[in-house]
């Protein structure tokens, strides 16, 4: 099984800076990897697919990158709606889909 | 617009089984993937299993397997989700989402609440 793991678990942060959360792969995972978005008591929202690759509607203040083991989300001028829990999820596989454990976004 | 709308909450016996519903709409049913994800109380996401609702081939999360079965009704543009032999730690909010093509997973259901207690 392909494990994944976030980091931090928490991040305090305050409106307008610029943070970033760091997923790794226990083995190769190419490029597939995607970043959700949960706020308390919703589903998921997709952010990011195919490391990079930004959902449409969400805004370009998210980005991403790495390939392989490595992947980062970057948050840009953060804003009072991005307080929230974040996940990465391999997709390598057609059989196995694994999400990170989460990282949440805390106001400072 | 795409929407995938679950099925009610539910209370079970440790033990019993559950079956959730999951409802498709705004696009061509057959078309796209559909993945179920769990979440305990307070705790993350974990993915359980995959239906291709065209030719109905389903694959399940290892810890799961035997367990799960996941079907799908092209008449209705329905997935289904049973889960057998119920314990507390099956306690969590189960959803529903759709896959396509390797972007993630882009819609999801509203999640039913599934409790397990005696």
């Amino acid at each position: 099984d392909i494990q994944m793991t976030q980091s931090p678990s928490t991040l305090s942060a305050s409106v307008g800076d610029t943070v970033t959360i760091t997923c790794r792969a226990s083995q190769s995972v190419i490029t597939w990897l995607a970043w959700y978005q949960q706020k308390p008591g919703k589903a998921p929202k997709l952010l990011i697919y195919k490391a990079s690759t930004l959902e449409s509607g969400v805004p370009s203040r998210f980005s991403g990158s790495g390939s392989g083991t490595e992947f980062t989300l970057t948050i840009s001028s953060l804003q009072p709606d991005d307080f929230a829990t974040y996940y990465c999820q391999q997709y390598e596989s057609y059989s196995e889909y694994t999400f990170g454990q989460g990282t949440k976004l805390e106001i400072k | 617009q795409v929407q995938l709308v679950q099925s009610g909450a539910e209370v079970k016996k440790p033990g019993a089984s559950v079956k959730l519903s999951c409802k498709a709409s705004g696009y061509t049913f057959t078309s796209y993937f559909i993945h179920w994800v769990r979440q305990a109380p307070g705790q993350g996401l974990e993915w359980m299993g995959i239906i291709n609702p065209g030719d109905g081939t389903t694959s399940a999360a290892q810890k799961l397997q035997g367990r799960v079965t996941v079907t799908r009704d092209t008449s209705t543009s329905t997935v289904y989700l049973e889960l057998r032999s119920l314990t507390s730690e099956d306690t969590a909010m189960y959803y529903c989402a759709r896959g396509h093509s390797r972007q993630g997973f882009d819609s999801w259901g509203q999640g039913a609440l599934v409790t397990v207690s005696s």
